[in-house]
């Protein structure tokens, strides 16, 4: 049972990334997906969360018209596209399972450094 | 957006006392309210769900109570491995998903 992120890097400020997470060991369709990032140093926060249909989004207000997340149920896959970043976007990304409940489940992160 | 402000920011404690963790949200949640140990170089790990649901798997001395905008994490008889950031996160249904700012566990 685990989750497994991808697409991290270094990225210039205002360029686009498209992070992506695998799922496996449980029925992926079953469960809402978020990513939550963490700065250096810093706290959580949640970035968007997406319901078990696609349906569903949500995000924070620090991203909202910039990131874009979506799913693959038939891929048992999480994405978040991430455009116009800045500075302020540099984080480790998590992928969680859970949305709108407890975040059950956490992947081990992949790094963004936004710098130019 | 709702806050969720914990109490304290940090707490340095002795093995086999009993801590608390306060968090209050800034408005009513209900019981949408989790809670998270996170250790250097982990990732969060859920310790408790929905103020007082137990884990599997999360030892029986981690405890939640709590509803509405305030609510407790309590640790008895504290162990050395207990030594990490402890957050609050809130999963109400009707606003913006946040977390508390943490606070970190030292052992002394």
């Amino acid at each position: 049972v685990q989750l497994v992120e991808a697409g991290g890097g270094v990225v210039r400020p205002g360029g686009p990334l498209r992070l992506s997470c695998a799922a496996s060991g449980f029925t992926f369709d079953d469960y809402g997906m978020s990513w939550v990032r963490q700065g250096q140093g810093k706290g959580l926060e949640w970035v968007s969360g997406i319901d078990w249909s696609g349906a569903g989004t949500g995000y924070a207000d620090s991203v909202k018209g910039r990131f874009t997340i979506s799913r693959d149920n038939a891929n048992n896959s999480l994405y978040l596209q991430m455009n116009s970043l800045t500075a302020e976007d540099t984080a480790l990304y998590h992928c969680v399972r859970g949305y709108r409940d407890a975040f059950e489940m956490w992947g081990r992160g992949t790094m963004v450094i936004v710098s130019s | 957006e709702i806050v969720l402000t914990q109490s304290p920011d940090f707490q340095s404690v002795t093995p086999k006392e009993r801590v608390t963790i306060t968090c209050r949200a800034s408005q009513n949640i209900g019981t949408n309210l989790h809670w998270y140990q996170q250790k250097p170089d982990q990732s969060p790990k859920l310790l408790i769900k929905f103020a007082s649901q137990s884990i599997s798997g999360v030892p029986s001395r981690f405890s939640g109570s709590g509803s509405g905008t305030d609510f407790t994490l309590t640790i008895n008889s504290l162990e050395a491995e207990d030594a990490a950031v402890y957050y609050c996160h809130q999963s109400s249904t009707l606003v913006s998903i946040t977390f508390g700012q943490g606070t970190r566990l030292d052992i002394k």
